[in-house]
């Protein structure tokens, strides 16, 4: 069984540029969650997609967007970058929505906005 | 709105001592919750989760944690830490009310240190 993978692990960027970051999701698995995870802090959730469809959003702006698969890999884009989108980038799976369910993490993308 | 308060960012604890990491939550529903830890540079590892069958919850690598309705606690413990188990260890809700279902919140992250 394959785990949760994205690319590239590490990115650097210049503000006003943008980005577009991958996840393939675990074997089975129709639901992808990203997170952000600032230095020093907890990861904060960003949206869910559920069989290609946007199924909720944090506290984040429209220039954070994403897009899911008919296989269930997922992209983020992130537009007009700014110093503080500089964070670790984590992509979750699940094959169910319920609250209880378990979601699986992948090593994330390290994104460095100059 | 749910939250987790995780007590004291950094814990340090000599090997084969225990372990004790502190959380705390507020949910207006009664909670999932689980324990996450995250290795340098590398994502995060489900240690155990709480959803509403034993309150007492074993997890992987000698992990377990209590959950106390009446304390709104959710600790993890481990009896004699291994240096191994040097870390950040993140509690987290599952969200009840999000548009998305089981999407989490996070606390703050504790770091673990493992003296010899």
């Amino acid at each position: 069984e394959t785990g949760v993978t994205q690319s590239p692990t590490h990115l650097i960027k210049t503000r006003g540029q943008q980005v577009t970051l991958r996840c393939s999701s675990q074997s089975g698995h129709n639901t992808v969650s990203w997170y952000q995870q600032a230095l020093g802090q907890g990861p904060q959730f960003i949206f869910q997609y559920y069989r290609e469809e946007e199924n909720g959003r944090g506290n984040f702006p429209p220039r954070f967007s994403g897009l899911q698969f008919p296989n269930y890999s997922s992209e983020l884009n992130v537009n007009a970058l700014e110093l503080d989108d500089s964070a670790l980038y984590l992509c979750a799976s699940t094959n169910n929505r319920d609250r209880g369910e378990t979601q699986y993490f992948g090593p994330g993308t390290r994104l460095l906005v100059l | 709105a749910q939250s987790v308060t995780q007590l004291g960012s950094h814990v340090s604890v000599s090997e084969g001592a225990l372990v004790l990491l502190r959380c705390n939550y507020s949910s207006s529903v009664p909670p999932y919750l689980f324990w996450y830890v995250q290795y340098p540079n590398q994502g995060l590892q489900l240690l155990l989760k709480y959803t509403s069958a034993a309150t007492l919850v074993k997890g992987i690598n000698g992990f377990e944690a209590e959950f106390k309705k009446s304390e709104t606690s959710f600790h993890l413990t481990k009896p004699s830490a291994h240096m191994s188990d040097a870390a950040e260890y993140f509690c987290a809700v599952s969200d009840p009310y999000g548009g998305s279902q089981g999407n989490l919140i996070f606390g703050k992250g504790t770091k673990l240190s493992v003296k010899p």
